[in-house]
């Protein structure tokens, strides 16, 4: 399984966008991006993924590279209620393995 | 609709002791997932149920049982609990080949 690499932690002013960066230079052709947060003490939620394309939805956009080997989510208006740890996995089934995430402190 | 319920919410035991952590689901979902998460971790897969009738191990499932009892309910039981158990304990579920998982609010344990 590919190994994901994000830095641990990334302030982001409230109301701009935050660009949380990924890494996962040895991914394979059958292994999806995933991004799931985890509030604090709280059970971790899903974001979005993605196999190639860039994805959207009403959270967040996810960009991956042409080359796959990283990847980028974007929360485009950052709240306060934003400020979470954000995990990037990268896994070819639904069993997945969390890393220890970028913890994301949004500032007001 | 409440999701992924998991009880209880918090529970201490004693090294030997044995108990279970009960999860259910109301979303009618195919699949089930147990994790853990360790201080300043990321979850780790105990144990997971594609479908009713099935269980397979995860990433550490040494020192736990499942048991999938109907489609709405996952239970994770430790029969000799010991202090390296101590841990959040967060049940998932999923749709059948879905990629989103559902977590529950996490069980608190501890093992003294």
């Amino acid at each position: 399984d590919a190994k994901t690499t994000q830095p641990p932690s990334m302030d982001c002013a409230e109301g701009r966008a935050a660009n949380l960066p990924c890494n996962h230079s040895t991914i394979s052709g059958n292994e999806y991006v995933y991004w799931y947060r985890q509030i604090h003490s709280q059970g971790p939620q899903y974001i979005i993924h993605g196999l190639k394309n860039n994805e959207t939805n009403e959270m967040a956009s996810l960009i991956i590279t042409e080359d796959r080997k990283s990847s980028t989510l974007i929360l485009p208006h950052a709240t306060l209620r934003d400020t979470a740890v954000y995990y990037c996995i990268v896994r070819a089934t639904n069993k997945l393995i969390f890393g220890t995430g970028t913890l994301l402190a949004v500032q007001p | 609709n409440a999701g992924v319920t998991q009880t209880p919410k918090f529970q201490v035991l004693k090294t030997g002791q044995s108990m279970t952590l009960q999860c259910a689901q109301d979303m009618n979902h195919n699949s089930m997932y147990w994790y853990r998460q360790d201080p300043g971790m990321g979850l780790r897969l105990i144990y997971y149920s594609a479908s009713e009738g099935t269980t397979d191990k995860g990433e550490v499932p040494n020192g736990y049982n499942v048991s999938r009892l109907n489609k709405r309910e996952f239970s994770l039981r430790l029969e000799s609990a010991a202090p390296s158990q101590t841990s959040v304990y967060f049940c998932a579920s999923s749709e059948w080949g879905a990629r989103e998982q559902y977590f529950g609010p996490g069980t608190r344990l501890t093992v003294t």
